[in-house]
């Protein structure tokens, strides 16, 4: 496509539901990474992937956070027992290959855990 | 990891002079540092980036500056305008290929 696409852009769920973020990259581009950010602060490393496979996945903050990407191209972010302190705007962004400089963004997923 | 800093967190200037961003990183064998603007709600946009083997590099009335000993590199904005008031971004690409940001700088651009 034309740039990152992510869905939902906004989501608003109850603590303790399972939720699911979607990242549909840039087309050709191999890596894909997701971030989170909270407002006021700087977006914070979640996971990488190359291809089909979590290159690094050290950013994520317990085992209730998940990302697949069964195909190399979409992926999803996955999060279970959802609490008040996961709403955040997941940001995914995605790069031409592990070596291509230049990070480009979709407009994020603003989750809301009431 | 990598931590990188940022500073000033806020930062007002009156339209027509110069901003400046600082930002410092840690760890040595980061080697690629780009600058993203955001603005209210929207997504990061790149503005400006800079390699390890380069020390300086301007786009028009932006630029960036880097000291690989020092381990920090800085954005310059001059003559500035209304329409550059943003939060800013650095980032710096670590050997593992992950990017790790600064808390970013709220500029503003007074008329």
């Amino acid at each position: 496509g034309a740039g990152v696409s992510q869905t939902p852009s906004n989501k608003v769920t109850e603590k303790g539901k399972y939720v699911e973020l979607r990242c549909d990259p840039i087309s050709g581009h191999t890596a894909l990474y997701w971030y989170r950010q909270s407002l006021g602060q700087g977006p914070e490393f979640l996971i990488y992937f190359q291809g089909t496979g979590a290159a690094d996945d050290s950013g994520l903050p317990n085992d209730r956070f998940f990302a697949v990407r069964p195909e190399g191209s979409v992926s999803t972010l996955k999060i279970q027992r959802t609490e008040r302190g996961d709403s955040a705007v997941y940001l995914c962004a995605s790069s031409l290959n592990s070596r291509g400089g230049e990070l480009f963004f979709g407009e994020g997923s603003r989750l809301t855990v009431l | 990891g990598e931590n990188v800093e940022q500073h000033p967190s806020t930062l007002s200037v009156q339209e027509g002079d110069s901003a400046v961003i600082k930002c410092t990183y840690s760890d040595s064998a980061s080697n690629y540092f780009p600058w993203y603007k955001q603005e209210l709600g929207k997504r990061p946009q790149l503005i400006i980036d800079i390699r390890s083997n380069v020390g300086e590099k301007k786009d028009q009335r932006i630029a960036v500056t880097l000291n690989k000993t020092a381990k920090h590199f800085s954005l310059h904005i001059t003559e500035t305008q209304p329409e550059d008031s943003a939060v800013y971004f650095c980032a710096a690409r670590s050997a593992g290929n992950q990017f790790y940001f600064g808390t970013g700088t709220s500029l503003t651009v007074i008329p």
